[in-house]
């Protein structure tokens, strides 16, 4: 089976840094992603990791640890319109394709 | 313009009567997935398909049935089974490899009256 764990909510100011954090433990692992989900609205991809390290993309950066289970988003420069709940969701090794998601992490960014 | 498509918005519906909502896909995708969404919830996985003509029970699918009988369309049908069928459902698509990432359509709120 598969855990994923994020944090419930988290808050930040405009112009900061956050980083939301999620922690996984899978039978297999074949990639890790991110979604931004506004609220009412369908998710959107941020970001996919399948190898250590840190991807960049912009503001949005995203950073995998395989032997930890564990990664995070980071969001530089925060903007009022990055509130929004930003899931994390791990692809087993078997049926490929088919995600596990977490709870999600809603952010509130205040002015 | 290629895209996912799901229909109606919103939906109510009697308790005890079935209910089917549509999901369209032009990206020539071989996966599609339907979740169900409740408030401050993550997405739960209902039933998903590899392929036209074969579907599998996701972690959820208890009072659920679908159907895959084109590659474009995978509708889903909330029996009177399902024990408490409000919620949020969102239906998505992808290529269906492991490294792809899955395209949602701007999902269906399923009220039961």
């Amino acid at each position: 089976g598969q855990n994923i764990d994020q944090p419930t909510e988290m808050t930040a100011t405009e112009g900061a840094i956050v980083q939301i954090n999620c922690t996984y433990q899978t039978s297999g692992f074949n990639g890790l992603f991110w979604y931004q989900q506004h609220a009412g609205e369908a998710p959107t991809f941020l970001s996919y990791n399948v190898l250590d390290g840190l991807e960049e993309k912009g503001r949005f950066s995203s950073f995998l640890s395989r032997s930890k289970g564990y990664s995070y988003l980071l969001l530089k420069e925060l903007q009022m319109k990055d509130s929004a709940s930003y899931l994390c969701a791990v692809n087993g090794k078997t049926n490929a394709g088919k995600s596990t998601f977490g709870d999600g992490t809603t952010l509130t960014v205040k002015p | 313009d290629g895209g996912i498509t799901q229909s109606p918005k919103y939906l109510f519906r009697k308790e005890g009567q079935n209910v089917t909502l549509s999901c369209e896909q032009n990206l020539n995708h071989d996966a599609m997935y339907w979740y169900r969404q409740d408030p401050g919830q993550g997405l739960r996985l209902i039933y998903y398909s590899q392929i036209v003509n074969d579907f599998q029970k996701g972690d959820i699918a208890e009072g659920y049935s679908v159907s895959r009988e084109k590659k474009e369309s995978f509708p889903l049908t909330v029996t009177s089974a399902q024990k408490n069928p409000t919620a949020f459902y969102l239906c998505a698509s992808s290529s269906g490899t492991a490294q792809d990432t899955q395209y949602f359509g701007p999902g269906t709120r399923l009220t039961v009256l």
